[in-house]
């Protein structure tokens, strides 16, 4: 069985650009959670998609977005990029929002901001 | 604000030696403690945690919540080099699946 999948695995941005991120989930699981980890960090939650709607937003700024399809893949989209934004972005799924669905994450793209 | 806290950050073994790992938080509407191993990329699950004292068991890793106390535990017994990793420890709050992460253990196990 497919795990998470992500793309691109590694990107080279300049600041100001934008950057469009995917996943696509476990097949099955409809939630898909963004996160961002910096080195030496835990990950820090930014979004959660469940059904194709917002269900959680972390403290993160409006540059940052994101939008989950019919069929529960997902992009994570960063505008005006900042040299601070380099950083691995991983993606998790679970079979619901909340409860006991674990969630199950992806290799992550390495995000450089030059 | 939720905050995890790990301990210790580091911890350096010799292959066969039993480590315990630490985890405490403090978070508003607590859902569960779960526990992932992170060695190159992804996170990879480990443990859900959802009631106190029940301790879950996967070969050679144990893991046990207190919820009276705020903290769980991860055993590792008879370590081998490829246990070597950082492992995260997360909770998760609210109804959305929002995990808090500690910043996590290091553990290197050398022969």
């Amino acid at each position: 069985d497919a795990g998470v999948t992500q793309s691109p695995t590694h990107l080279i941005k300049t600041r100001g650009q934008q950057v469009t991120l995917r996943c696509s989930p476990i097949s099955g699981h409809k939630s898909v959670s963004w996160y961002q980890q910096v080195l030496g960090q835990g990950p820090q939650f930014i979004f959660q998609y469940y059904e194709k709607e917002e269900r959680g937003r972390g403290n993160f700024p409006d540059r940052f977005s994101a939008r989950q399809f019919p069929n529960y893949s997902s992009e994570l989209n960063v505008n005006a990029l900042l040299l601070g934004d380099s950083a691995l972005y991983l993606c998790a799924s679970s079979l619901t929002a909340g409860g006991n669905s674990p969630l199950h994450f992806g290799n992550g793209t390495r995000l450089t901001v030059t | 604000e939720d905050k995890v806290v790990q301990s210790p950050l580091s911890l350096v073994v010799h292959e066969g030696d039993t480590v315990t790992l630490n985890c405490s938080y403090e978070v508003t509407n607590f859902r569960s403690l779960l526990w992932y191993k992170q060695e190159k990329k992804a996170p990879t699950f480990l443990f859900m945690l959802t009631s106190s004292g029940i301790e879950k068991k996967s070969g050679r890793l144990s893991s046990i919540l207190d919820k009276k106390e705020l903290f769980s535990i991860l055993n590792i017994t008879a370590t081998q080099t490829g246990d070597s990793a950082i492992y995260l420890c997360a909770v998760e709050t609210g109804t959305a699946s929002k995990l808090t992460f500690g910043t996590g253990t290091r553990l290197q196990v050398t022969l």
